[in-house]
Formats: C-alpha cells, structure tokens, sequence
C-alpha cells in the first residue's frame, strides 16, 4: 500500500512557534503531496514535491522529501491560530492519492 | 464553477435505503475521483474517472457501490442497500488530466453520510 502514515497523531504549539509533521510510505512514488483539512474549507492541497526533488518552499511552508527513506517532512513556521487542521501526506503513484490518518494540529494563541 | 461541489451536503438515511451522492468538478477537468473519510480514519480511494470512463474500480467496498459519470462532467455515487459501516464522508475531487505527477486534486465539501 501506498498509505502515508504521518507522525505525530496530534501536535499542540503556541502561536509563532515552528510546527514538523512527518510521512512515511512504503513504495515508490512519482510524487508526493501535503494537504490541509478543516471544518471551515474542507481539504485544500499545500504543496507537491516530485520525486527527484529534495526540498520545497511554499510561504510559511517547507517540504522536505527523502526516497532513500521513503520519508518527508512538513514543516510550518511562525505558526498561527489559523494553521489549526489536519494535516495529511498522500503519496502519489499514478492517480490516486493514498491519505494517512493526517496530524492533528492544535496553535494556540 | 469556481469549485468542486457536491450534494447534498448532509444525508441521513435508513439502513437498507440506496443513496445517491452527486459531484459537480470544476470545468474542464477531465479526471474526477470518490473517496472516503470515516470517522478517525484516512481517506480511502473508491473510484476515478478519466473523462466517461472508470478505468480503475478497485477502491469500491463492495457491489453495493457504483458510481457515473455522464458527459464528462457530473458523477454519481450510488449505494445499495446502506449499511451503518457505509456512514462516512463522501467527497469528490477533480484534477485537470490525472495520471500526471504534477495534477493537483482540488476537492469539494463532502457529502456526511449517516446510515441510521
């Protein structure tokens, strides 16, 4: 299975503070992709980081990508109380993304 | 449209009553998959299409589930016979071509489904 399986389950941080959520999976991937899911939009793609990329930035957003280890990181900084969701890797390896259970993530004021 | 939409947003139906769950993509994509969101858990892939067709139905539970899509556009899920296991969200994405490594899905509302 391609499943992303994300760690930790839930993570609680104050705002301004840097928040990491990690994925790991178990085949290979053509590409792999972070998504956001709150009760107020529902699920919105972040970022997409290919397969032969390393690392990727979006805004507040750094994705890091190693297929050695079949690994990757989400990273927020300078969190804010808006970054409150779920947060979910889905790899991707033909059409169909294979979401985890996601990291819950909590930003308090 | 400006998004993916689906209706109805909330459904609240009887054990053994079929469903019907309906997707609307955003224009002009042509790939358009179903998943499902239960409680806790992940989202699990049921179905894609690319244009009319389904090439892939793997994902779907059983043989109560079919799903649709009619000129290239709107797509149906239908369940037969619902279960109380079959209450999940249902949501519905759509992406430009599909099988490429760079199409981003974009996903609609869901659908909260509770079999009663």
């Amino acid at each position: 299975s391609q499943q992303g399986e994300e760690d930790p389950q839930a993570l609680s941080i104050q705002e301004g503070e840097n928040a990491t959520m990690n994925c790991s999976y178990k085949t290979s991937i053509n590409n792999l992709q972070w998504y956001r899911q709150n009760s107020g939009r529902g699920l919105v793609h972040l970022i997409l980081i290919r397969s032969n990329e390393r690392e990727k930035h979006s805004g507040r957003l750094r994705v890091t990508l190693d297929t050695s280890k079949k690994s990757s990181s989400l990273l927020i900084t300078a969190s804010r109380a808006a970054d409150t969701a779920s947060y979910f890797c889905a790899p991707y390896s033909g059409y169909a993304l294979n979401f985890g259970k996601g990291t819950s993530l909590l930003v308090t004021p | 449209g400006a998004g993916v939409s689906q209706s109805p947003s909330n459904k609240v139906t009887e054990k053994g009553k079929d469903v019907e769950l309906r997707c609307d993509p955003i224009s002009g994509h042509t790939a358009l998959y179903w998943y499902r969101q239960s409680l806790g858990q992940g989202l699990e892939f049921l179905i894609y299409f690319q244009g009319n067709s389904a090439p892939d139905k793997s994902g779907l539970p059983s043989d109560r589930f079919s799903a649709e899509r009619t000129g290239g556009s709107v797509s149906t899920l239908t369940i037969q016979r619902t279960q109380q296991e079959d209450s999940a969200v249902y949501l519905c994405a759509s992406s430009l071509e599909g099988r490429l490594s760079t199409d981003t899905q974009y996903f609609g509302p869901g659908t909260r489904l509770t079999v009663l």
